[in-house]
Parts: structure tokens; sequence; C-alpha cells
């Protein structure tokens, strides 16, 4: 069936280092993949999306790259704040018949250190 | 505009009673969709509406059933809780227009603790 997986987390960096998320997706059809966001006590945020090979989402200098041969969409940004600090989801979105079912991943920690 | 709504925010019961979760999505949105986040986890899929009719339905016992009114607005109703059941439960909603999937908008979520 549908899955998908990130990186083990937690991820803890200094403000202003460079961020990696990786995440990887099983190759049923060609889904959509998004990046969701979480803060603390509050639901999911949109951070970006991609809807076909190749496409690149970006949204508040985080990247991801939809690559269809590697079935990856990390997420990227180059240079992390405090205020980034979340967690991250990445998922899949199959249609068809289902309309639209996400699929996420086990979400990854990020915190970020002054 | 207002984003996705749900009501209430937290709740707490008991094992064995019944609950009932509210949800209204994005004017203009006819789709919409619940899901289950148990803590340090990612969400899981429950059920879709689309104009009143269930579209899709994840791997959830049938303790578990959801509605879809005239308005788009949604309840999901759990039965028999059990202390598993702890979680929150977001609401998204979708155009869901053409057939054809679309971005999923979530609301805060309703923060469920069963004792």
């Amino acid at each position: 069936g549908d899955s998908v997986t990130q990186m083990e987390g937690p991820v803890t960096l200094s403000e202003e280092a460079f961020l990696t998320i990786n995440c990887t997706y099983t190759a049923t059809g060609y889904p959509s993949l998004f990046w969701y966001v979480q803060y603390p006590g509050e639901g999911l945020q949109l951070l970006l999306k991609a809807t076909k090979a190749d496409d690149k989402g970006s949204n508040k200098g985080f990247e991801a790259t939809y690559r269809k041969e590697t079935t990856s969409f990390h997420l990227e940004k180059g240079s992390v704040q405090v205020s980034d600090s979340a967690v991250y989801f990445c998922a899949r979105l199959s249609g068809g018949t289902s309309y639209g079912k996400l699929t996420f991943g086990q979400g990854t920690i990020l915190t970020v250190h002054p | 505009d207002a984003g996705v709504t749900q009501s209430p925010t937290h709740l707490i019961k008991t094992r064995g009673q019944q609950v009932t979760l509210r949800c209204s999505p994005i004017s203009g949105h006819k789709s919409v969709s619940w899901y289950q986040q148990v803590l340090g986890q990612g969400p899981q899929f429950i059920f879709q509406y689309y104009e009143k009719e269930e579209r899709g339905r994840g791997n959830f016992p049938d303790r578990f059933s959801a509605r879809q009114f005239p308005n788009y607005s949604s309840e999901l109703n759990v039965n028999a809780l059990l202390l598993g059941d702890s979680a929150l439960y977001l609401c998204a909603s979708s155009r869901g227009s053409g057939g054809a999937p679309n971005e999923q908008f979530f609301g805060p979520g309703t923060r469920l603790t069963v004792l």
C-alpha cells in the first residue's frame, strides 16, 4: 500500500545551520507530495507541495524537489531560525476513487537553538 | 476568510462512552476528511466525505462513523471509547471538485482524552 518514510528524529540544529529532512514514498502511481508543519499544540499547516516529477515546491525559505527516479521529496532550508522549531510531516496524496487520502510519515521533530 | 473550524477544542471522556466531534470546512469546500493523530505519530486517515457521500474509509473499526450535512459541515462519532482512542482528531477540507484530489487544509483539531 501507500506509505511515506521520514528520517528518524529528533533533529537539533543551531540557528543559521543547513537543514535536510529526508522523505521517501512508495511509487504507486504519481502522487502529489506535501510537507506539513505542526507547531506545539496546533493543527497542521501546509508548508509546500509538488504535484509532478521534477517540480520544486518552496515557501518561507524551505524547498523540496519531487524526484521520481529516487521516489524522494527531501525538505531543505539553507539557514534555519529558532522559529522553525516544530514537527515536520511529509505526505503523499492518493487520488482516484478515494478522492484524496493523505498518507503521512511519522514526523520529524526539529529544534533550533539560538 | 475563516479557515477550518473544529469543536470542541478539548474533550475528556471515560471508557465506554460515546463522543461527537464537529467540523466546519472552508467556505466553498465540499469535501471533508478526518484524521487521527496519536501522540508522537503522523496523522492516520479515518474518513473522507464529498457531497455528503463517503468516498474513503481508513483502517478503523466500526465504532468510528461520520456524516456530512447539506452545508458540508461534518461530524465524527466514536462509540464505546477505548483508552487507545485518546488522540488529536484533525479535520481537513478541500474543494473536492472535478474528480481530482485537491489540497487539504487542516483545522486546529480536537484533543480527546479517554480515561
